[in-house]
């Protein structure tokens, strides 16, 4: 199963709501998770089952979608939400991540 | 609290072959399947391998499948990856991860991560 993210890079700026789309070359029914990654730390499980939020994680990122199409929408950017952004796909070995999104200032 | 370290990373030459770790603590290792997944340098995320929490299946990209193993040892609260026929590549970060629910035999989320162990594939 393939996963594309657009867009691959996206501008903002704090206080920005912003979304990035996450489709899959097949239906994943809700097999789908969202994950941060930071310059040189390991990633961040941000969003599992689609749309539930990992303890810890801020309310203001929601995940949502269903079939092939998902979308991770943060309400309002924070400076701490600059990161690169992937989906993970649960449905079937082998698992994939999308190719990822880049936020940036 | 629940702690994963990778080691066994290093620089190897094409064709031979390297054997990571991974030492768990802060949880019940042998209740968990466990996730194997790398960055090259600058690249995204490429989820590599699966083992099962009672080590009975296995899951495999197909970049790395018929070359690398995944096992454990549940005694010592250890994963492997060992990585055979090593090329270019595979240079990346290797991280290992466990999974989010007990019990599974097929693999769901990845919640905890290592900080990883770098791989790099060079003559």
């Amino acid at each position: 199963i393939q996963l594309t993210q657009s867009p691959s890079f996206l501008s903002a700026s704090v206080g920005d709501r912003v979304t990035i789309t996450c489709r899959a070359s097949q239906a994943i029914s809700s097999y789908l998770a969202w994950f941060q990654q930071k310059p040189g730390k390991a990633p961040n499980l941000l969003i599992y089952a689609v749309s539930t939020l990992q303890n810890g994680a801020p309310s203001r990122f929601r995940g949502s979608g269903s079939g092939t199409e998902f979308t991770l929408t943060i309400s309002s950017l924070q400076p701490e939400d600059f990161a690169t952004y992937y989906c993970l796909q649960l449905k079937s070995s082998p698992f994939t991540f999308g190719p990822g999104t880049k936020v940036d200032i | 609290q629940v702690q994963l370290v990778e080691s066994g990373g290093g620089v190897v030459q094409p064709g031979r072959s390297l054997r990571l770790s991974c030492a768990a603590s802060g949880f019940t290792f042998s209740s968990y399947a466990m996730h194997w997944v790398r960055q090259a340098p600058g690249k995204g995320l490429e989820w590599v391998a699966l083992i099962s929490y009672d080590g009975r299946n296995t899951y495999y990209g197909d970049s790395v499948k018929g070359r690398f193993t995944v096992s454990r040892d549940d005694s010592k609260n250890v994963l492997f990856l060992q990585m055979n026929s090593l090329r270019a590549e595979d240079s990346a970060v290797y991280y290992c991860a466990r999974d989010f629910f007990r019990y599974s035999g097929s693999g769901t989320y990845p919640d905890y991560w290592g900080q990883g162990t770098l791989v790099t594939v060079s003559s």
